[in-house]
């Protein structure tokens, strides 16, 4: 079954500095991979994804993953936080299960930024 | 583009109280998703539907919880009677796109 980690619950940077959000799936198939970001009082909206292809996937408002199959990994990346940045980070991953494709959260990683 | 539309935004009622929330998907998409957000639990699937049928209720808490989605254009889901413990904010989501989920901005439920 597939299944998402996320370490870090809450991750602090300074404003400028380099933001890196980790997450590690586990899966039997080849995956699709999500981030999610969730601003206060929003619902979550796509930053980027991973299908196949090129291993380096960039999104919106600055921000790249890279899938690395060895490691089962696919951490988020920004060279520089901006206050605008802080928000809740939800990594996913799609898998087949009851019938249909899943697509499971992490727990979620809160991401402040200060001055 | 008019992203999913979720009404009301926020609801406060007394326990054993109806509660109805209402979503508007964007136009075109296949596939509706309910979800749940608590501190204590995350982010919880509640119900899926494919071409407004109910595929996986599977994560529907209990028998006060119902789902429908009478046609492509709006789906509701109703608790009753609701409990201090169904507090919590309600997404409904749509998609075209495996894995992709276009969120609205939530129900915040209170039950007192």
């Amino acid at each position: 079954a597939q299944s998402v980690t996320q370490l870090g619950s809450h991750v602090s940077v300074s404003e400028g500095a380099l933001v890196l959000l980790r997450c590690n799936y586990s899966s039997s198939v080849p995956p699709y991979l999500f981030w999610y970001v969730q601003y206060p009082n929003q619902g979550l909206q796509l930053l980027l994804k991973y299908t196949t292809g090129a291993t380096l996937v960039k999104g919106i408002n600055g921000f790249e993953a890279e899938f690395k199959k060895s490691e089962t990994s696919f951490h988020l990346t920004k060279p520089s936080a901006h206050m605008s940045d802080a928000a809740e980070y939800f990594c996913a991953v799609t898998g087949f299960s009851g019938g249909y494709n899943k697509l499971i959260f992490g727990a979620g990683t809160r991401l402040a930024v200060h001055p | 583009d008019a992203g999913v539309i979720q009404s009301p935004r926020h609801e406060v009622t007394e326990m054993g109280q109806e509660v109805t929330l209402r979503c508007k998907p964007i136009s075109g998409h296949n596939s509706l998703f309910w979800y749940r957000q608590t501190m204590m639990r995350g982010l919880e699937l509640l119900i899926y539907f494919n071409n407004n049928v109910p595929i996986d209720d599977s994560g529907m808490p209990e028998d006060r919880f119902s789902a429908k989605m009478p046609n492509a254009s709006f789906s509701t889901l109703k608790i009753q009677p609701s409990e201090p413990r169904d507090s919590a904010v309600y997404f409904c989501a749509s998609s075209l796109e495996q894995g992709v989920r276009h969120f609205g901005d939530g129900t915040r439920l209170s039950i007192l």
